[in-house]
């Protein structure tokens, strides 16, 4: 079965400074998915980035960037410049990329981000 | 346009009580989900409706019907639920159940007094 774990329940940044929150995964697929979710309080959950596994380059999004580690089977995001509207819960997810059929989004248990300013 | 609405906003229900949720998308995605979400946790998938047909039922109790009257909307009737069923629903979807990509809606808190 497939697993994702995030080591950090919590953590906290200064404003404006970069803050790298941690994912690991373990899975006998070769090609998938991995993703980071954003759920503020206002509860709506936004995609953050995605990670394509058979892509060596790492996804950039604006401020968001990942370390993708497939060896390792690693998927870290950095966040550069954090501002007061990155404070979230943050989860990582996984997906098999498999065509035919319904697949599961596979989420870890999440990192609360704290912004201090 | 890629939103994904979800109504009501809050319910407060009785365990008697008929109620039903509702998400609707306008993107042209054919799946669509139901997840679960208590307080400080991951989502948990309920339900996923492909096609509207439904695809994944994972293992809900049947206090719970999903129902997918055409490709924009999808319903969550409730009925005689307990309160340990309170949590944050959340409606998403998806170009299709391969693709990668989830929309996720506001989602419904639900209150079982």
């Amino acid at each position: 079965a497939q697993t994702v774990t995030q080591s950090q329940p919590e953590m906290s940044v200064q404003e404006a400074e970069t803050v790298t929150l941690s994912c690991t995964y373990d899975t006998s697929e070769s090609d998938y998915y991995l993703f980071w979710y954003k759920q503020p309080p206002s509860r709506q959950m936004i995609l953050v980035i995605r990670q394509e596994a058979y892509k060596q380059q790492n996804a950039t999004e604006n401020r968001f960037s990942v370390n993708f580690q497939k060896a390792a089977k690693s998927f870290s995001l950095k966040i550069s410049d954090s501002q007061l509207g990155d404070a979230a819960m943050y989860f990582c997810a996984y997906r098999p990329r498999i065509i035919q059929g319904a697949q599961k989004l596979v989420f870890g248990q999440g990192t609360r981000l704290t912004i201090n300013p | 346009d890629t939103e994904v609405t979800q109504t009501p906003k809050h319910l407060v229900m009785g365990m008697t009580n008929k109620k039903s949720l509702k998400c609707e998308q306008h993107m042209g995605h054919r799946a669509m989900y139901w997840y679960k979400q208590k307080a400080k946790k991951p989502p948990e998938l309920m339900f996923v409706y492909s096609y509207e047909k439904l695809s994944i039922n994972e293992s809900v109790p049947s206090r719970f019907s999903p129902e997918c009257p055409n490709s924009s909307l999808l319903n969550l009737h409730l009925h005689a639920l307990q309160p340990e069923d309170s949590a944050l629903y959340l409606c998403a979807s998806s170009q299709g159940t391969w693709t990668y990509e989830q929309y996720f809606g506001p989602g419904t808190r639900l209150t079982v007094t």
